[in-house]
């Protein structure tokens, strides 16, 4: 119940185009969602994150989507550029109590030139 | 703000050593997390602190790994006797727990490579 489900694996993008990373939790207790981008050789690093309580947050070029029927929320990186070439984890978990971080398998984002 | 600062960066080590990893976490935070990262598994949680105390150690995969948090600004990942299979990315994180703090910061990692 404390599954994290990230698709997909790996994500090759034109400069320009839109980057969609797509996540889906199992246990309704969680009720903070953030991403987080690392970069090689780097820790992980939090980028964007959204509460159940919105179902959209934007910041920039990144965008978080968030469907709490369906327990799904994906990221969306619009005029992807080549210096967002990273691994993107989508992670969830509750605002109080535990709070540790359950992590998604990660994506490993390419964008080309 | 020097951010969570882990050390060694790199260590080598042969299988059957102690391996001491160490973290000093921002001041002033409270809850002090460590990570191990692998192709295979991803980020997994091995122990999480509040307040200098161990609160889920469920992650930790076996009795060679320990932890320790003698004071706020110091933790301790030892695995003894290291094998193999160890060989990951250890990484520490640490929050402030506050009603509306939630962002937890990562260090940089321990590569570890046992041989």
């Amino acid at each position: 119940q404390q599954q994290v489900k990230q698709s997909p694996q790996s994500l090759i993008v034109q400069k320009g185009g839109i980057s969609i990373i797509n996540c889906a939790y199992e246990n309704t207790a969680f009720d903070y969602f953030p991403w987080y981008q690392q970069f090689p050789g780097k820790g992980p690093a939090l980028l964007i994150a959204i509460r159940p309580d919105v179902s959209e947050k934007k910041e920039g070029r990144f965008t978080i989507s968030f469907n709490k029927s369906a327990k799904q929320f994906s990221l969306h990186i619009m005029d992807s550029q080549p210096g967002d070439s990273a691994t993107y984890f989508c992670a969830a978990s509750t605002l109080t109590g535990r709070r540790a971080l359950t992590f998604g398998s990660g994506t490993r984002l390419q964008v080309q030139p | 703000d020097a951010g969570v600062i882990q050390s060694p960066r790199h260590e080598v080590t042969e299988m059957g050593q102690e391996v001491t990893l160490r973290c000093k976490p921002i001041s002033g935070h409270n809850s002090l997390f460590w990570y191990r990262q692998t192709m295979m598994r991803g980020l997994e949680l091995l122990i999480y602190f509040n307040n200098n105390v161990p609160i889920d150690d469920s992650g930790m995969p076996e009795d060679r790994f320990s932890a320790k948090m003698p004071n706020a600004s110091f933790s301790t990942l030892k695995i003894q006797p290291s094998e193999p299979r160890d060989s990951a990315v250890y990484f520490c994180a640490s929050i402030l727990r506050t009603g509306t703090g939630n962002t937890i910061y990562f260090g940089e990692g321990s590569w570890l490579t046992v041989v």
